[in-house]
């Protein structure tokens, strides 16, 4: 079974709006990370966030994480037509090996 | 070119044949991994290898078998293709960063 559940499953916005996608999981994890996957394509690293680490940043992306409610969201500011892609959850347990979550679809108008 | 290929790329086949995914990559790290995204779903990993000649299970397992002679390539079998088997398949290698990178994935069409 998918460790992480992602909401919302789909998301249309237009270009210049920001974007943001929550994703639960169930066991405790060492880290969280977000992988996003244009169509057709495989999946490509965006962010990672240690379990011990509460909010992150890397350009137009914003992780935060919340272990206590088993929760993460991903916020993509000023978002662009480039940005169309599903967006998945993935967390690690130690193992190394990802769980992924189902994804979420954001479709971004021009 | 440094990175993770797969091939084929796309793949048909029949149920019942015996069909072997390649995953090679030329960063040398340790561990691998096999997933399958079915249709509008996220990936589930399927075997993993921490090194040449260890591997272990992942969350479906049935149905494939995993070798790990040398430590770029990470072939992935169906022994006996079922249409269930149909999907994407993706390789991907741990790097040190503990991200994944991830190969382009395989189409794979069981009739």
């Amino acid at each position: 079974s998918q460790q992480g559940e992602e909401d919302p499953q789909a998301l249309s916005i237009q270009e210049g709006e920001n974007a943001t996608m929550n994703c639960s999981y169930k066991t405790s994890i060492n880290n969280l990370q977000w992988y996003r996957q244009n169509s057709g394509r495989g999946l490509v690293h965006l962010i990672l966030i240690r379990s011990n680490e509460r909010e992150k940043h890397s350009g137009r992306l914003r992780v935060t994480l919340d272990t206590s409610k088993k929760s993460s969201s991903l916020l993509i500011t000023a978002s662009r037509a480039a940005d169309t892609a599903s967006y998945f959850c993935a967390t690690d347990t130690g193992r190394r090996a990802l769980t992924f979550g189902s994804g979420t679809r954001l479709q971004v108008q021009p | 070119d440094a990175g993770i290929t797969q091939s084929p790329r796309y793949k048909i086949t029949e149920t019942g044949r015996q069909v072997t995914l390649m995953c090679h990559q030329t960063w040398s790290h340790s561990y691998m991994f096999w997933y399958r995204q079915d249709l509008g779903h996220g990936l589930r990993l399927i075997y993993y290898s921490a090194a040449a000649d260890i591997t272990d299970k992942g969350e479906v397992p049935d149905g494939y078998v995993v070798s790990r002679s040398k430590t770029e390539n990470f072939p992935l079998t169906l022994e006996s293709a079922t249409r269930s088997q149909t999907s994407v398949y993706f390789c991907a290698s741990w790097s040190v960063q503990e991200t994944q990178y991830f190969g382009p994935g395989t189409r794979l069409l069981v009739l």
